[in-house]
């Protein structure tokens, strides 16, 4: 089993609508967790952190739910310049180096 | 904004022959990165350097030798280039041990044929 689990998509969703990913991590020790965002052919950005208590920002939702070890990251209105991979991205101990990176999820944000 | 440079960006190798990629950093950071996205699979840390002279093993270091030439730069060697180390290879950095900010830099394209 992967440590980190991501649906791998593609997701085509049209303008304006609205789209959920999921992840599932395997170590119930893990501290931190992110998801960033990777344009084709292009390195991984930081999106946002997720927080136990849920956090947004902007059109982005990000919720945590520790007891069934998933995360999640809604899109609301999606725009055409949401189309990238998103990576959920956890984080084991304390220290970059214990970053564990899914395989990301494909968006595509159609006309 | 320089942020994270590496270099090259694309590179075609023949088997068993030798490469070096250069990263560099202009934001002061004490931690830097190597890793290696493949297709289907997760970025995977080749090796990291805690601090300027240190370096350690990360997931995948196979292959590959390090040097944390000085607080700005660190640089991945391939000595014997093989098929399976086609991949696109990223360098980050990172102010500290924390993994809450991380920065990538572009990514260096590599084909070994």
């Amino acid at each position: 089993r992967k440590e980190v689990e991501q649906d791998p998509g593609p997701f085509n969703v049209p303008e304006g609508a609205t789209v959920a990913f999921n992840c599932t991590y395997s170590n119930s020790a893990s501290q931190s967790f992110f998801w960033y965002r990777q344009d084709c052919r292009k390195e991984p950005k930081l999106l946002m952190s997720v927080y136990s208590s849920g956090n947004e920002d902007g059109r982005f939702t990000a919720q945590l739910n520790r007891a069934s070890q998933y995360i999640s990251l809604l899109i609301r209105d999606s725009k055409l310049s949401d189309s990238a991979t998103y990576l959920c991205v956890v984080n084991s101990g304390g220290s970059a180096r214990q970053l564990t990176f899914g395989s990301g999820t494909q968006l595509t944000v159609l006309p | 904004n320089a942020g994270v440079t590496q270099t090259p960006k694309f590179q075609v190798l023949k088997t068993g022959q030798s490469m070096t990629l250069q990263c560099a950093q202009d934001m002061n950071h004490n931690s830097m990165y190597w890793y290696r996205q493949d297709p289907g699979m997760g970025l995977r840390l080749i090796y990291y350097s805690a601090s300027e002279g240190t370096t350690d093993k990360g997931e995948v270091p196979n292959g590959y030798n390090v040097s944390r030439l000085n607080k700005r730069e660190f640089s991945l060697r391939l000595e014997s280039a093989a098929p399976s180390q086609t991949s696109v290879y990223f360098c980050a950095s990172s102010p500290g041990h924390s993994g809450n900010t991380i920065y990538f830099g572009e990514g260096s394209w590599l084909t070994v044929v």
